[in-house]
């Protein structure tokens, strides 16, 4: 079976410009969540989508944005990119969004560097 | 302070040896313990999970949490240089959102 899949694996812009990112979650899977990896930390949430509506949301700027497909899959948008945006970005899906739900399942995630 | 606090390392362990890794939290809501495993340049992989307080074992994996110390733990038996990885902790509370440590960077010299 195939795993959280992610593309681009690598991605790179510069300062100002817009970027889109997607994920494909594990099939069956219907929560999508979204984070932010930074060098030498530990991943930071950013969107939880469970079919298709916001379910949580992190401390990020409006600058951020994502949107949940039919079929599940999802794209996490990003605009006006600043140097501070260079990070991995990780998608990680599992079977529920239900409030006690803990196994989620990571891609291996897009690096995007701004420049 | 951060709502989770875990040493970076790097730690370096012989093959064989027993590695104890930590973290420490301050929110009392947390409910749900996770460990995942991270190595370099892929996502995250969940190792372990621990709902509220006790002991969970899986091969030569244990993990500890106690609540009234807001302390969690993972040990790994007889280490393989294969563990070498950045080990994440990660919690959670009912209806909230994951929150990650940092992550301990271990290497098991062969």
């Amino acid at each position: 079976d195939a795993g959280v899949t992610q593309s681009p694996t690598h991605l790179i812009k510069t300062r100002g410009q817009q970027v889109t990112l997607r994920c494909s979650p594990i099939s069956g899977h219907k929560s999508v969540s979204w984070y932010q990896q930074v060098l030498g930390q530990g991943p930071q949430f950013i969107f939880q989508y469970y079919e298709k509506e916001e379910r949580g949301r992190g401390n990020f700027p409006d600058r951020f944005s994502a949107r949940q497909f039919p079929n599940y899959s999802s794209e996490l948008n990003v605009n006006a990119l600043l140097l501070g945006d260079s990070a991995l970005y990780l998608c990680a899906s599992s079977l529920a969004g239900a409030p006690s739900a803990y196994e989620q399942y990571f891609g291996p995630g897009t690096r995007l560097t701004v420049t | 302070q951060k709502e989770v606090e875990q040493d970076p390392g790097p730690l370096s362990v012989p093959e064989g040896a027993i590695v104890s890794l930590n973290c420490t939290y301050s929110n009392s809501a947390f409910q749900y313990f996770m460990w995942y495993r991270q190595y370099s340049r892929k996502g995250p992989e969940l190792l372990m999970y621990t709902y509220s307080s006790g002991n969970k074992e899986d091969g030569r994996f244990t993990a500890q949490v106690d609540k009234s110390s807001k302390y969690i733990s993972l040990f790994i038996r007889d280490s393989q240089p294969s563990d070498s990885a950045t080990y994440l902790c990660a919690m959670k509370g009912y209806g909230q959102n994951f929150v990650f440590g940092p992550g301990t960077r271990l290497s098991v010299l062969p």
